[in-house]
């Protein structure tokens, strides 16, 4: 079955490089998503990366996949306040539909 | 690009009574999802369209609940006879074409049952 685990809070201080991690278990698994929520709001695409690829940067994201160990993580650099908010990882699999499943979330909080 | 749209941000309703959401997904995009978020926990699946049809829905989805996306744009979500239980945010997101396109999300629906 799909199943997709994330640690639940995370602080940082402002300036600092913040790393969210994420666990799956479905190896069919062939995209995996990283969104942002903030209080009150839908959910904003950050990034996502491709199963058959080790890393992939955009800007002040790094999505590293470990694919053996069914791992993912989301690197902030220079994490800002703005950056204060639950950060969902979600995985697709070709045969359902391109449907998500997500984590329950990781709140990020961001001091000064 | 407009983003997607959902109507109403809110609803509050008593127990009992029927609601109806609707989602505008981008309007280029032919595949269109319904999910559900309840507080502290990360959006599940409920179904989803390409074009107008139906092709999947979740166990979650009891036969209180009906959705439609009669000509392949706009889609609307039906609560009947609603619960305590239901009590969530109702989230529409939205792709282009087949295969793994990310999906585009709306501000959600709250709905509140008193």
């Amino acid at each position: 079955g799909e199943d997709v685990e994330q640690s639940l809070f995370l602080s940082v201080r402002e300036g600092d490089s913040s790393v969210i991690n994420c666990t799956y278990t479905d190896s069919s698994s062939t995209y995996l998503y990283w969104y942002k929520q903030e209080p009150g709001a839908g959910l904003q695409l950050l990034t996502y990366i491709f199963s058959n690829m080790d890393m992939k940067q955009d800007q002040r994201l790094t999505v590293l996949l470990n694919k053996k160990d069914k791992h993912l993580s989301l690197r902030i650099a220079d994490t800002q306040t703005g950056d204060s908010a639950i950060y969902f990882c979600a995985e697709s699999t070709t045969g359902g539909g391109n449907k998500l499943t997500f984590g329950t979330g990781t709140q990020l909080k961001v001091e000064l | 690009d407009t983003g997607v749209s959902q109507n109403p941000r809110h609803k509050i309703t008593k127990r009992g009574q029927n609601v109806t959401f609707r989602c505008d997904p981008i309007s280029e995009h032919n595949r269109l999802y319904w999910y559900r978020q309840t507080l502290g926990q990360g959006p599940e699946f409920l179904t989803y369209f390409q074009n107008e049809a139906q092709l999947e829905k979740s166990r979650l989805l009891s036969d209180r609940f009906s959705a439609e996306r009669p000509k392949g744009s706009f889609s609307t979500l039906e609560i009947q006879r609603t619960e305590q239980g239901d009590s969530a945010m109702y989230l529409c997101a939205s792709s282009f074409g087949g295969g793994n396109q990310p999906q585009h999300f709306g501000d959600g629906t709250r709905l509140s049952i008193l």
